[in-house]
């Protein structure tokens, strides 16, 4: 069984459009993050949620909203798209006991091309 | 500000040759330290984590790392690497004083020679 999911695993779009990537966890976890990866592999923290309450915010655009319906899913919704957006997204969870002490398990990533 | 650097990009070693992938932090007290690893078209997975003790960590695969204080260093080793060793491999630090969040290093690619 996965542990954490992403879909799609594969997003191509063109500049202006609106997208979603979704994210589930079977591992019971409290806390689900968003990071972005750029094309030199630079890993960076987007979001942060705790049973369904942001906790972080690392002063994304607007044009990105988070969802998390119930604690095993948070999703990523992104708005008029840009080029500068092309990356790969990651999925992550942790229990909440120790917040960033835990240890994060990671989704496969869900690579964004903006054309 | 506080950061992380791996000043290698890339690394390549021959398969059974010893590794060690350097980690240097930027921060007055002793932050807590992670080694993860991401396999081709893979998410990241925990190697092993400093928080205090033993400066010397075992971790899985064999990977084992070091804090030295003096030199604000947490350099990975692996004694004989294996082809599956491949891989992107990520140092990352939580400071003490914001558990909030933790900071990846630019990450080296280790690459290995048949």
């Amino acid at each position: 069984d996965t542990a954490v999911s992403q879909t799609p695993k594969y997003l191509v779009t063109q500049m202006g459009n609106d997208k979603s990537i979704k994210c589930e966890q079977n591992l019971g976890h409290d806390t689900m993050y968003w990071y972005k990866q750029d094309s030199k592999k630079f890993l960076k923290i987007m979001f942060s949620y705790n049973n369904k309450e942001l906790i972080i915010n690392e002063t994304v655009p607007n044009r990105f909203s988070p969802k998390s319906p119930d604690k095993a899913h948070l999703n990523l919704h992104i708005n008029s798209l840009e080029l500068g957006d092309s990356a790969v997204y990651f999925c992550a969870s942790s229990r909440q006991e120790w917040g960033a002490l835990e240890t994060q398990y990671f989704g496969p990533g869900t690579r964004l091309l903006v054309l | 500000a506080q950061s992380v650097t791996q000043p290698d990009i890339h690394i390549t070693v021959s398969e059974g040759a010893s590794l060690e992938l350097r980690c240097n932090y930027s921060y007055g007290a002793t932050p807590y330290l992670f080694w993860y690893v991401q396999s081709p078209g893979q998410g990241l997975q925990l190697l092993l984590k400093y928080f205090s003790g033993d400066t010397l960590v075992q971790g899985i695969k064999g990977f084992e790392a070091e804090f030295k204080r003096s030199q604000s260093s947490f350099n990975l080793r692996k004694p004989s690497v294996h082809w599956s060793d491949a891989a992107e491999y990520f140092c990352a630090v939580v400071i003490h004083s914001s558990a909030s969040k933790i900071i990846f290093g630019s990450g080296t690619r280790l690459s290995i020679r048949p």
